[in-house]
């Protein structure tokens, strides 16, 4: 079973600055099935980017994703305030299974 | 528009059972795969089951084998959760999510791309 590690577990940042977050996997998984999704506070998640760098319908180009292999990130090139939300990684890997990461809460320093 | 819209929920005593519903509309619902996701109280996502477009392949987290079953009535263009023998931490917000899938430059790519707004679930005697 692959297990998704996602660091900072919190990142206190200003509208305006750049967020890096970072989702590491114990096992090698392939780029087409790693993704990422935004949740608000009483909300569904969203999703934000697919096969690791897709952005999703609507979603703003100001997030991004990159990284292969075991490595992936997820950048919010300047925050908005509607930004601040906890920020999930996600494979999709063997036997058709799902693991999500424990998440990163960016929160308004 | 396209929407899910779960029910079902409630309070249920440790060991009892709950079904739960989530109705699709706006898309063509027997075309994709269907999942179930929850959240405990303060807790981070869990994936729980997917079901295949024709309901022929069904996935589970290991801790919810044996006891809870997804199904799905593509007529009715509904996904079910058949939940039994509840433990505490069952407890959560349930949701039912379209796994999206995209072909792109000869690869397909995967992602729950339109989520319900979940129903909760709390196992309490």
């Amino acid at each position: 079973e692959i297990v998704l590690t996602q660091s900072p577990g919190t990142l206190s940042l200003s509208p305006g600055e750049r967020a890096t977050l970072s989702c590491r996997a114990s096992q090698s998984v392939s780029s087409s099935y790693l993704a990422w999704y935004q949740q608000k506070p009483g909300q569904a998640p969203r999703l934000l980017i697919y096969g690791a760098s897709s952005r999703a319908t609507g979603i703003p180009d100001r997030f991004s994703g990159s990284g292969s292999g075991t490595d992936f990130t997820l950048t919010i090139s300047r925050l908005e305030p509607e930004d601040f939300a906890v920020y999930y990684c996600q494979q999709y890997g063997s036997s058709s299974l799902f693991t999500f990461g424990p998440g990163t809460k960016v929160d308004i320093k | 528009e396209v929407q899910l819209v779960e029910s079902g929920g409630g309070l249920v005593q440790p060991g009892g059972s709950l079904r739960l519903s989530c109705a699709a509309s706006g898309f063509t619902f027997s075309s994709y795969w269907m999942s179930w996701v929850r959240q405990a109280p303060g807790k981070g996502l869990e994936w729980v089951a997917n079901i295949k477009q024709d309901g022929s392949e069904k996935y589970y987290v290991d801790s919810v084998k044996g006891r809870f079953t997804i199904s799905r009535d593509n007529a009715k263009n509904s996904l079910y959760l058949q939940m039994n023998s509840l433990r505490a931490e069952d407890t959560a917000v349930y949701y039912c999510a379209r796994l999206g899938q995209w072909l792109e430059g000869g690869y397909y790519y995967y992602g729950m791309d339109v989520w319900g707004q979940g129903t909760t679930v709390t196992v309490s005697s």
